[in-house]
């Protein structure tokens, strides 16, 4: 069974650029979340998605969206980039069974010059 | 806002060596996962625990939650170098709340 995929692996912006990072979860999985993981701040939660709907966000400006398709992949927009959003954005899936369990992509590493 | 507290925050021990990690928090979870991250990878799902007082075994590691469902704890038996890596725990609560973690290095 294949993981969770995330596309690109890295991705180099300038400040005030738009990013789009993608997420393909496990198959069977209706829930997505979006993470960020910028150094010496942790894991922080962005974004929930489930059956097409944003069910929560994180601590994070408007800047920061996305969207889930109908065939539950996802996407994160990171407009307007500054350079404190360069980082590691990690996207992970759940299913509808085991909510809680989030299985977790490999990373899309954003660099903002 | 809903903070989850680990310890220590580093520990590096010579292979062969037990070792425990905590995580803590001031209020009750609902569940709490355990992950293990590497350098440049996403965190790989460990261990879930539910039930106030359960102890879940994953061969040389042992995963135990508190009785009163706020803090829970990670034993490793004989650490090998393999262990090595970010061990991190989540709660889930109005949202999503990882831990800052306990970056475990395993001295061959």
């Amino acid at each position: 069974e294949a993981g969770v995929t995330q596309s690109p692996t890295h991705l180099i912006k300038t400040r005030g650029q738009q990013a789009t990072l993608r997420c393909s979860p496990i198959s069977g999985h209706t829930s997505v979340y979006w993470y960020q993981q910028a150094l010496g701040l942790g894991l922080q939660f962005l974004l929930w998605y489930d059956e097409g709907e944003e069910r929560n966000r994180g601590n994070f400006p408007p800047r920061f969206s996305g969207r889930q398709f109908p065939n539950y992949s996802s996407e994160l927009n990171v407009n307007a980039l500054e350079l404190e959003d360069s980082a590691l954005y990690l996207c992970a899936s759940s299913s509808r069974q085991v909510p809680y369990e989030q299985y977790f992509g490999p990373g899309t590493r954003l660099t903002v010059t | 806002t809903q903070l989850l507290e680990q310890s220590p925050q580093f520990l590096s021990i010579q292979e062969g060596e037990n070792l425990t990690v905590y995580c803590n928090s001031s209020s009750v979870f609902s569940s709490l996962q355990w992950y293990r991250q590497e350098p440049g990878e996403g965190p790989v799902l460990l261990v879930t625990v539910v039930t106030g007082g359960e102890v879940k075994k994953l061969k040389r590691l042992t995963f135990q939650f508190g009785d009163a469902r706020k803090d829970s704890s990670l034993h490793i038996t004989a650490a090998q170098p393999g262990d090595t890596g970010l061990y991190l725990c989540l709660r889930r609560g109005q949202n999503f709340v990882f831990g800052p973690g306990t970056r475990l290095s395993v001295l061959p």
